[in-house]
């Protein structure tokens, strides 16, 4: 079955670029689904950062838009995350979630960042 | 800026009949929102319950159901069980980006 899996660096000094990788195994990035980002902070909810499609399409969260950008690698089989000029607010659990027909079905074990020097 | 609203915390009885509420500043929550459901225990990724209003998967518990409520999403636990204690987190559709509930904490006790 289709698995995901988040990686990346835990800790990022403030002001500098957060980079996570969903890789994908057990289909296709190309299959037809929207490839998502989602977060929580410590001691407070879920948010949904954005979306891609294998097409090039994306939606993203109003209020990270300006810093954030999500791209396909499908040489790769994977999606990624970068999201620029950090501060502590971006400290989190980040989740890769696959997305598609109005769900949100399958989710990675998520990869706890912090922001800080 | 979009906020959705659900009840910060509830409590239920075992075996006992429970419903999350989850609404939208825009207005009515209607079929367009797509309303998902999702619980979370601590340590644990999200797992998704229901989606696009009354949807389950095939991993979701019978006793979990979902509908509109007047202006709001629901989502419904019929026969509560122990193991349904966790945070549960609506997301509604709002043309082309997605808006998380602030959560329910549901106790069971």
């Amino acid at each position: 079955q289709v698995q995901l899996q988040e990686s990346g660096p835990g800790l990022v000094n403030p002001w500098g670029t957060l980079s996570l990788t969903c890789a994908v195994s057990g289909g296709s990035i190309s299959d037809e689904y929207w490839w998502n980002w989602v977060r929580r902070p410590p001691g407070k909810g879920l948010e949904w950062i954005g979306e891609m499609h294998h097409s090039g399409g994306t939606n993203q969260n109003p209020s990270l838009k300006r810093r954030l950008t999500i791209s396909v690698d499908k040489s790769k089989n994977q999606f990624s995350l970068s999201l620029t000029s950090v501060t502590a607010a971006d400290t989190a659990v980040y989740y890769c979630v696959r997305g598609g027909f109005w769900a949100f079905d399958i989710w990675g074990q998520g990869t706890m960042v912090t922001v800080s020097s | 800026q979009t906020v959705v609203t659900q009840e910060p915390s509830l409590t239920v009885s075992p075996g006992g009949t429970v419903t999350l509420t989850c609404a939208s500043s825009t207005g009515a929550v209607t079929s367009d929102y797509h309303p998902n459901w999702f619980q979370q225990k601590p340590g644990h990724a999200p797992r998704s319950l229901i989606y696009s209003t009354n949807n389950k998967y095939s991993w979701t518990p019978a006793r979990f159901s979902g509908s509109l409520l007047g202006v709001k999403a629901a989502l419904t636990l019929s026969g509560v069980q122990p193991e349904d204690e966790g945070d549960y987190y609506c997301l509604l559709s709002h043309g082309g980006a997605w808006v998380f509930g602030g959560g329910t904490k549901l106790t069971v006790l």
